[in-house]
């Protein structure tokens, strides 16, 4: 069966400091992979997908980059963290194709101080 | 541009009751919809996919319906237990060249149900 992990769960970092979340998926290749933001009443918005190795679509200018090193694995980083980072940040994949599910981590709450 | 609406934002009922959560969107050019629930703090768990040649799926206590030509979705939720607890998120994925691998995502209904 397919699993997806995210870490870390919490993370708090001044201002300034660098960022590197990482998600992992197992028991599936070539998946689409998905990087999503949740602010309390904003909903979720999209901010980076890729559908292969190396290949990053970014959905909103931000400070954040993204990264897929390898085909089960997709990175979340900034050089320098702004306090408006804070949030909820959720990793997702799906198989490809149009009618198939997104199955989602756990999330990591990200507080900038 | 779509929009996709969930009405009410909030519901507490009692244990045990029936009830329906409602997800609406603008545009019918849909691939599929689907249903999710988050916990307090927590990822997202899919609940159920309903592709759009499709009118309805069912998952134990759960049924979800579409609509395609009204724009409309709904989960229905039989016999409430406390443990179904939780926010309720639908999410439409777009027949759009070039833009299908997005989801649409309402700002999902907060459910209580009250032992």
């Amino acid at each position: 069966s397919q699993t997806i992990h995210q870490w870390p769960a919490t993370l708090v970092q001044p201002v300034g400091s660098p960022l590197s979340l990482e998600c992992t998926v197992e028991g599936t290749s070539n998946p689409n992979l998905y990087w999503y933001r949740q602010a309390a009443g904003r909903g979720l918005q999209l901010l980076f997908y890729s559908v292969g190795i190396g290949q990053i679509s970014s959905e909103v200018p931000q400070n954040l980059s993204a990264s897929r090193p390898q085909d089960r694995q997709f990175i979340l980083s900034s050089k320098k963290l702004l306090l408006s980072d804070s949030g909820f940040y959720l990793c997702a994949w799906r198989v490809r194709g149009v009618n198939t599910e997104a199955f989602f981590g756990q999330g990591t709450r990200l507080t900038v101080v | 541009k779509q929009e996709v609406t969930q009405i009410p934002a909030a519901l507490s009922v009692p244990e045990g009751e029936n009830l329906v959560l409602n997800c609406s969107f603008t545009d019918s050019a849909i691939y599929n919809l689907q249903w999710f629930r988050q916990d307090p703090g927590k990822g997202l768990t899919s609940l159920l996919l309903i592709q759009s040649s499709q009118r309805e799926q069912t998952s134990g206590r759960l049924n979800a319906s579409l609509d395609k030509s009204s724009g409309r979705s709904t989960l229905y939720i039989a016999a409430s237990q406390p443990g179904d607890s939780a926010t309720y998120l639908c999410a439409v994925r777009l027949r759009e060249a070039g833009n299908n691998r997005k989801l649409i995502w309402g700002l999902g209904t907060s459910l209580a149900v009250n032992p």
